[in-house]
């Protein structure tokens, strides 16, 4: 399975300020996804990811509030863009392998104030 | 859209105590379902993925199965580092690898 690593791994931040938050993985993926879990919640996709192309964002999600980059095959970030409280929260990258298995990170606990 | 439910939300079992966890879902087609194991302040560990009703999967004290409309997480003999919240997620045809998660099970074994 794939080794994925965030950073940071977590923040306090003020209201109206953006945090990016980087996610690594070991090998090289095609998909890489990011996921939001709010206190006492499950996850929740944001966006999906790939190379080469622009990120796809689930109902709910826009590019103004979370810009994604996919440089390259190994990396990726998420923006968290003029936060509220409302944005506290975890955030997981996952990246997909060749047999359709999924793998996580270990998350960036994000906490607006 | 799909739907995922997990029950119990909360279980508490002695060590030894075997029991099962239940994910049910309704999507209008199944690409996989997907077990997690999610340990306090980490990220989900993956554990199974099941294709097709009848499926098995097992991993140490772990055994996943799957239905047309559920699945169960089947624990024996957990021990006190079993503890841990189980999340199911499902991936509909169709769909780009994308998971819907349900809000998982909390378990909890003691001595």
């Amino acid at each position: 399975s794939a080794v994925i690593s965030q950073k940071p791994s977590r923040d306090i931040c003020q209201r109206g300020t953006s945090l990016t938050i980087q996610c690594q993985v070991d090998s090289q993926v095609t998909m890489m996804f990011w996921y939001r879990q709010q206190p006492g919640q499950s996850l929740t996709l944001i966006a999906t990811a790939n190379q080469g192309s622009e990120a796809t964002y689930e109902s709910g999600f826009v590019i103004d509030k979370f810009p994604i980059s996919r440089p390259n095959l190994t990396f990726s970030t998420l923006t968290v863009s003029n936060m509220s409280p409302e944005d506290s929260s975890i955030y997981l990258c996952s990246v997909e392998d060749g047999y359709n298995e999924q793998f996580f990170g270990p998350g960036t606990r994000l906490t607006v104030l | 859209e799909d739907q995922v439910t997990q029950s119990p939300e909360a279980l508490r079992l002695q060590e030894g105590e075997s029991s099962s966890l239940n994910c049910s879902y309704t999507v209008s087609g199944l690409r996989g379902l997907f077990w997690y194991r999610q340990d306090p302040g980490k990220g989900p560990e993956f554990l199974f993925t099941l294709y097709s009703a009848g499926e098995e999967k097992e991993k140490e004290r772990l055994k996943a199965t799957l239905t047309k409309k559920e699945s169960f997480l089947h624990i024996t003999a957990p021990k006190p580092e079993d503890s841990a919240t189980y999340l199911c997620a499902v991936q509909e045809t169709g769909t780009a690898s994308k998971l819907t998660f349900g809000t998982g099970t909390r378990l909890q074994v003691t001595l």
